[in-house]
């Protein structure tokens, strides 16, 4: 299983742009790159997810380099309500297992 | 329908209690998952099962028993807990188990705690 690592928290002001960087060195050929969001007493929810290069959808990108040993998520212009933990899986091929790192947890100050 | 249904939503229990929780999806979803998630940690995979067989058991107690009736339903067997399997218990599914690029769907979680 490929390791991830990232930051353990960030600060940001609504309005901005946040960046999060996930490292995963040994991440597999066939391994794709999802990122979920939690926040608290609810459950993890998928917000994108890649292979390579970027993805974009309404809500966040994901730009991951060739080498494929890091990503990371943009969210543009967050808001308070984007307060949360922020994780990054790496997908296992060998027998699905949805295995989460520690996660970053970011405020979003007014 | 793309929601993952969990009950109940919170739990108190004893040590000598056997309670259920109950997670129900309808999207048709062929790998269904439990995961324990302690406060300010990130969730912890307990149990996957694919086409209703199980398919994963990360070395949970035996005091944890889980069971996949049909395949839109989950259950998980408590009996015997002890004060530390206190923590939010969540089920997730996904349309397949064994490929990469697949998306989970999570439930709100049951916050269980053992008195």
């Amino acid at each position: 299983l490929a390791k991830t690592t990232q930051p353990v928290s960030m600060d940001s002001y609504e309005g901005q742009e946040v960046n999060i960087t996930c490292s995963h060195n040994n991440i597999a050929t066939n391994d794709y790159i999802t990122w979920y969001q939690q926040f608290p007493s609810q459950g993890p929810r998928f917000i994108i997810q890649g292979y390579k290069t970027k993805v974009t959808n309404e809500v966040a990108s994901l730009f991951i380099p060739a080498d494929r040993k890091s990503s990371t998520l943009s969210l543009p212009r967050v808001s308070l309500s984007d307060t949360a933990v922020y994780y990054c899986l790496v997908g296992d091929t060998g027998g699905f297992k949805t295995i989460f790192g520690a996660g970053t947890r970011l405020f979003v100050k007014a | 329908d793309t929601e993952v249904t969990q009950t109940p939503k919170h739990l108190v229990m004893g040590m000598t209690n056997k309670k259920s929780l109950k997670c129900e999806q309808h999207m048709g979803h062929r790998a269904m998952y439990w995961y324990k998630q302690k406060a300010k940690k990130p969730p912890e995979l307990m149990f996957v099962y694919s086409y209703e067989k199980l398919s994963i058991n990360e070395s949970v107690p035996s005091r944890f028993s889980p069971e996949c009736p049909n395949s839109s339903l989950l259950n998980l067997h408590l009996h015997a807990l002890q004060p530390e399997d206190s923590a939010l218990y969540l089920c997730a599914s996904s349309q397949d188990h064994g490929a990469g690029n697949t998306e989970a769907f999570f439930g709100q979680g049951t916050r269980l705690t053992v008195v």
